[in-house]
């Protein structure tokens, strides 16, 4: 069974900018959540997704947004970029939301903002 | 939310057991406590999941004390791929909203 897969691997911004992130969960997971992990805060939740909905949202900015499509895959889009949002971002999955369940981790999109 | 406080670093040698403690005061009734384990430029993978007394599975053993304000993840007969940050979380069963700390850095020297 093929892994979450996040594209793209690496991505080069500059201020101001916006930028899109996916994420395509395992096959029948239905919940994807985000996360942004950079050194000096470490993971920091952002949001989760479930059935297209978004279920719960961590402490960011309104220029951190996401959506999931009716395949469970889900794309994250950060506008107007500062050079504080250059971060590894990663997506999990996950069957279920419904209890703190074992997520699997996605190799990450990691983002520089210039 | 309960907030987590692990230790920043750990050093150990191949062979030896590792014990990993992380401080939860403020756990709430319905939390359960999981660990995770990351490698660098890799996501975190989960390691085991527990919400009282003993948890054990085939990478590690968990041990939370009666009342649930700590937890320690046990490594057994650790070997050098067991240097990576490990992850203590502790999320509310109805709220999915999983917040992770600092982590711990493990660094297993030969």
């Amino acid at each position: 069974k093929a892994g979450v897969t996040q594209t793209p691997r690496y991505l080069i911004k500059t201020r101001g900018q916006q930028v899109t992130l996916s994420c395509s969960p395992i096959s029948g997971h239905r919940s994807v959540s985000w996360y942004q992990q950079t050194p000096g805060q470490g993971l920091q939740f952002l949001f989760e997704y479930f059935s297209e909905t978004q279920r719960n949202k961590g402490n960011f900015p309104g220029r951190f947004s996401g959506r999931q499509f009716s395949n469970s895959r889900s794309e994250m889009n950060v506008s107007t970029l500062e050079l504080g949002d250059s971060a590894l971002y990663l997506c999990a999955s996950s069957l279920y939301p419904t209890t703190p369940s074992e997520q699997y981790f996605g190799p990450g999109t990691r983002l520089t903002v210039t | 939310l309960a907030k987590t406080t692990q230790p920043i670093s750990m050093d150990s040698y191949e062979g030896q057991e590792v014990n990993i403690t992380c401080s939860h005061n403020n756990i709430a009734t319905n939390d359960y406590i999981t660990w995770y384990q990351q490698f660098p430029s890799q996501g975190p993978r989960f390691i085991i999941q527990g919400y009282k007394t003993k948890v054990t599975n085939e990478v590690a053993s968990l041990f939370i004390p009666a009342d649930r304000k700590s937890s320690t993840l046990s490594l057994p007969r650790v070997s050098l791929s067991d240097t990576a940050v490990y992850y203590c979380l502790v999320g509310d069963i109805w709220d999915d909203k999983i917040i992770f700390g600092k982590g711990t850095r493990l660094h297993i020297l030969p």
